[in-house]
């Protein structure tokens, strides 16, 4: 079965330190990855999504991912986090075939950011 | 702002009436998806329409049902409600059927006591 797994429920940094969040996904085929952010109380934004190509994207906020075939995974990177990053994080993928174009998302990952 | 509406925002009710929840995808979107997320089963996936047509089922009770019309806002229903129905319920758009990136509404906060 599809599914997507984020490792780590809760993390915790402090303000200006480096960030890593786990993804690994499990698909018949590449799906196409993407990471969604929930500030508290707010919807999903979409911070970076990968479909093919290069395997290091960027997105918005200066996120980045790395996707990697061989480890079957799509982490989340920061090189300083800022305290407004404080949020929860999901992994997402589809494969959209046929039209059916669902998100699967991971469980998500809790960051807390101490000043 | 996704530019994803939702309303209303928040919505008590109690067990056993039933709801509507509204949503109005980005301008030019003519996909609506809606989501379900709850603390036991996280961000689930329920009901997708394009330009008017359901397009592809996910986890959705038999209880509720969906609908988008022609000016492409779409409206989720929910009856007989039970405790357990109590989650956020997100609305998402893309602009075509194979398009796979999804804007997000702000949610509906669905309490039911």
């Amino acid at each position: 079965a599809q599914s997507v797994t984020q490792p780590d429920i809760h993390i915790t940094v402090s303000e200006g330190a480096s960030l890593e969040l786990r993804c690994n996904y499990s698909y018949g085929a590449t799906p196409y990855l993407f990471w969604y952010v929930q500030s508290p109380g707010q919807g999903l934004q979409l911070l970076l999504k990968y479909f093919s190509g290069d395997t290091l994207v960027q997105g918005i906020k200066g996120f980045e991912a790395e996707f990697k075939r061989s480890q079957s995974s799509f982490n989340l990177r920061k090189p300083s986090v800022h305290w407004s990053d404080a949020a929860e994080y999901f992994c997402a993928a589809t494969r959209g075939a046929g039209g059916y174009n669902k998100l699967i998302f991971g469980a998500g990952t809790r960051l807390a950011v101490h000043p | 702002d996704s530019g994803v509406t939702q309303t209303p925002k928040h919505l008590i009710t109690a067990t056993g009436q039933r709801v509507t929840l509204r949503c109005s995808p980005r301008s030019g979107d003519l996909s609506v998806y809606w989501y379900q997320q709850s603390l036991d089963q996280g961000l689930q996936f329920l009901i997708q329409y394009y330009n008017g047509e359901e397009r592809a089922k996910g986890n959705i009770l038999e209880r509720f049902s969906a609908q988008q019309f022609p000016d492409l806002h779409s409206e989720l229903n929910l009856s007989s409600l039970e405790l357990g129905d109590s989650a956020l319920y997100f609305c998402a758009s893309s602009e075509r059927d194979r398009a796979y990136e999804q804007y997000f509404g702000p949610g509906t906060r669905l309490t039911v006591t």
